[in-house]
C-alpha cells in the first residue's frame, strides 16, 4: 500500500545549528511534495514544497531534497531557532486537487 | 493574508450525539478538504470536495459522515452519531483552482472534537 514515513520520531538540535528531518514515501506516482510545521494545538502550517520534476528547493532557511531513486525526501534548516521548535510533517500528492498523505511527524526540539 | 477559519475551537458531545465542524475556506479556493488527526497520530484525509460533490473519501469517511457547502462560504462536515473514537483534531483545508502555480493545501487552526 501508499505510506509516507520518517526515520525519526525526535530530533534534538543545538540552537544555531544545522536540522535534517528525513522522510520515506513508497508511491512512485506521488507528482508534489510538502513539508508542514504544526506547533502545538494549532494547524498544519506550509514551509516548503517541491515537484517532482525537481530535486532541490530553497526558501528562506530551508531547503528540500527529493531523491526519486530512492524515494526519500529531506528539510534542513539552516542555523535552527528554539522558534523552529514544532513537529515536521511530510506528506505527499499524487494527482492534482488530490488529497495529502502525511508522514508520522518528527518532532524537533531546538535547545538555546 | 487571508486564511482558513474553523468553528468552534473545542467541541464536547456525548456519544450518539450529532456534530457539525464548520469551516470557512479561502475565499476564492475551488477544492476543499477534511482531515483529521488523533492526538499523538499523524494526520490523516478523510474527505475532498469540488464543484460541490466528494471527489474522494477515505474509508475513516463512512456513513455516519456526510459533508455539505451550503451557502457558497461555509463547508461543514457532519457527525451523524459520534463514537469515543472520533475524538480528535479535525482540520479543513482547501486549494484555489487547479492549474495554480502550488497546490500547497491551506490549513485551517482546527476543532478539537471530544466526544465523551
Amino acid at each position: 500500500g501508499e505510506s509516507v514515513g520518517l526515520h525519526l520520531p525526535t530530533l534534538s538540535v543545538q540552537e544555531g545549528d544545522n536540522s535534517i528531518i528525513n522522510c520515506a514515501y513508497s508511491n512512485s506516482a506521488s507528482d508534489y511534495f510538502i513539508w508542514y510545521k504544526q506547533e502545538s494545538g494549532k494547524g498544519p502550517q506550509f514551509i516548503i514544497d517541491i515537484r517532482s520534476n525537481m530535486d532541490k528547493r530553497q526558501g528562506q532557511r530551508v531547503t528540500v531534497l527529493l531523491n526519486k531513486t530512492v524515494k526519500h525526501l529531506s528539510l534542513q534548516i539552516a542555523a535552527t531557532q528554539p522558534g523552529d521548535s514544532a513537529v515536521y510533517f511530510c506528506a505527499e500528492r499524487h494527482n492534482q486537487g488530490g488529497k495529502l498523505i502525511f508522514g508520522q511527524g518528527t518532532e524537533l526540539s531546538v535547545k538555546p | 493574508e487571508p486564511e482558513v477559519t474553523q468553528t468552534p475551537s473545542h467541541q464536547v458531545t456525548q456519544m450518539g450525539q450529532e456534530v457539525i465542524l464548520r469551516c470557512v475556506p479561502i475565499s476564492n479556493h475551488l477544492y476543499f478538504y477534511w482531515y483529521r488527526q488523533i492526538l499523538g497520530q499523524k494526520v490523516e484525509f478523510l474527505v475532498s470536495f469540488y464543484n460541490n460533490e466528494i471527489s474522494e473519501k477515505s474509508e475513516i469517511f463512512d456513513d455516519q459522515f456526510s459533508v455539505e457547502r451550503p451557502d457558497g462560504s461555509n463547508f461543514t462536515l457532519k457527525i451523524r452519531s459520534t463514537k469515543l473514537e472520533d475524538s480528535a483534531m479535525y482540520f479543513c483545508a482547501s486549494i484555489p483552482e487547479a492549474g495554480a502555480s502550488s497546490y500547497e493545501q491551506y490549513f485551517g487552526p482546527g476543532t478539537r472534537l471530544t466526544v465523551t
